[in-house]
Parts: structure tokens; sequence; C-alpha cells
């Protein structure tokens, strides 16, 4: 089955700090990498999102960077602020766009 | 505003009940989706829907059931053959199956006791 494989679980960065989420993924019948950001009791909403074209795309304070000989992504947060405190998930949506595959999540806790 | 709807927030089903949760769209978006959520196991597809009377099966589709008649609902319904239904359940839609961004619903948290 296909999977993206997201590490850490969860992350304590103190305020200022620079939170990074690591993704990985087995397979390259992936087109479209989202991240999505959730609040507890709420639905996920995206964050920002990368096509394997390109190697890094940057929002803001978000950055994804994305390796695709070495089938990596991740999500760099910059300046982290106590608001960003939430879990993040990583996806990958299968060529032809009929499944988006979710890695597990990180719980991001930024300290005040 | 545009936006999902889902209801209820929390629901509880006692086991050998049927149970149906409803989503609801205004964003006129052909596809929609139902995903479940555990603990440590990010989102799983259970049925996703293109069009309106067309849905197809999931990762884990055993023990549900949905139907599209409208093209701003989706419905679930979670049956008594799923073994372990307790989770968060969120529904989500796109422009199209090939739509970039899901827009998900603030999901049901069903309980069974």
């Amino acid at each position: 089955q296909q999977q993206v494989k997201q590490s850490p679980q969860s992350l304590i960065v103190q305020k200022g700090g620079i939170s990074i989420i690591n993704c990985a993924y087995e397979n390259t019948a992936f087109d479209y990498f989202p991240w999505y950001q959730q609040f507890p009791g709420k639905g996920p909403a995206l964050l920002i999102a990368i096509r394997p074209d390109v190697s890094e795309k940057k929002e803001g304070r978000f950055t994804i960077s994305f390796n695709k000989s070495a089938k990596q992504f991740s999500l760099h947060i910059m300046d982290s602020q106590p608001g960003d405190s939430a879990t993040y998930f990583c996806a990958a949506r299968t060529t032809g766009g009929f499944k988006t595959i979710f890695g597990a999540g990180t719980r991001l806790f930024v300290k005040a | 505003d545009g936006g999902i709807t889902q209801s209820p927030k929390y629901l509880f089903r006692k086991e050998g009940q049927n149970v149906t949760l409803s989503c609801e769209q205004n964003l006129n978006h052909d596809a929609m989706y139902w995903y479940r959520q555990d603990p440590g196991q990010g989102l799983r597809l259970i049925y996703y829907s293109q069009i309106v009377n067309d849905f197809q099966k999931g990762d884990i589709a055993e023990g549900y059931s949905v139907s599209r008649e409208k093209k701003e609902s989706f419905p679930l319904t979670v049956t008594s053959a799923q073994k372990n239904p307790t989770a968060f359940y969120l529904c989500a839609s796109s422009i199209g199956v090939q739509g970039n961004e899901q827009f998900f619903g603030p999901g049901t948290r069903l309980t069974v006791l």
C-alpha cells in the first residue's frame, strides 16, 4: 500500500524557534504534496502545497523543501508562534487525483 | 458564507445500531470525500464521490455506506457491521477529484457506547 511516513510524532519548540517536520514517501506516483494544519476539534485546512517539479516553496513563515530523488519533503515553520500549536499533516496525492494519502500527523506545541 | 457543514458535532450510538452522519457543502464542488481520523493514524479514506449518483470505495469502506443523490450532500452511514466505529469523521470536498485543495468540514465525533 502506498504510504507517507511522517516524523516526529510530536514536537515542542520555543517561541521564535524553527519547527521542522519531515515526510517520506515510497511511491513515485504522486503529483501534489500538500500540508494541512488542524486545530483541536476542527477539520484540517490547507496550509501550503508543492508539486514535484519544484524544490522549494515559501509562503510567509512556512516553507516546503522537496527532494524528489530522496522521496522526501519537509515543512519548516520559521519564527514559530504559540498560535502555530496544532497538528500538521503532510500528504501526497496520487497521479490522476483519485486519492490523497495522509501522514500520521505531528503535534506541534510552541512554548511562549 | 461558503463552506462544509457536518452534523451532529457529537454522536453517541449503542452497539448494533446504524447511524447516519450528515455532510453538506455550498461550494458547488463536484467531488466529496469521507475520512476517518484515529489518534496517531492520520486520515484514512472511507468513500469518495466524483459526481452525483456515483461513488467509490476508499481504503476502509467495510461497514460504511454512502449516497450522493444531490451535489451538495454526501451522507455517511456507519452500520452495525463496522467493528470499531468510535472515531472522528471528516467530510471534505474539492472542485473535482483532481482539484488541488480539499476543503474539510468541522468533523463529527462518533462514540459507541
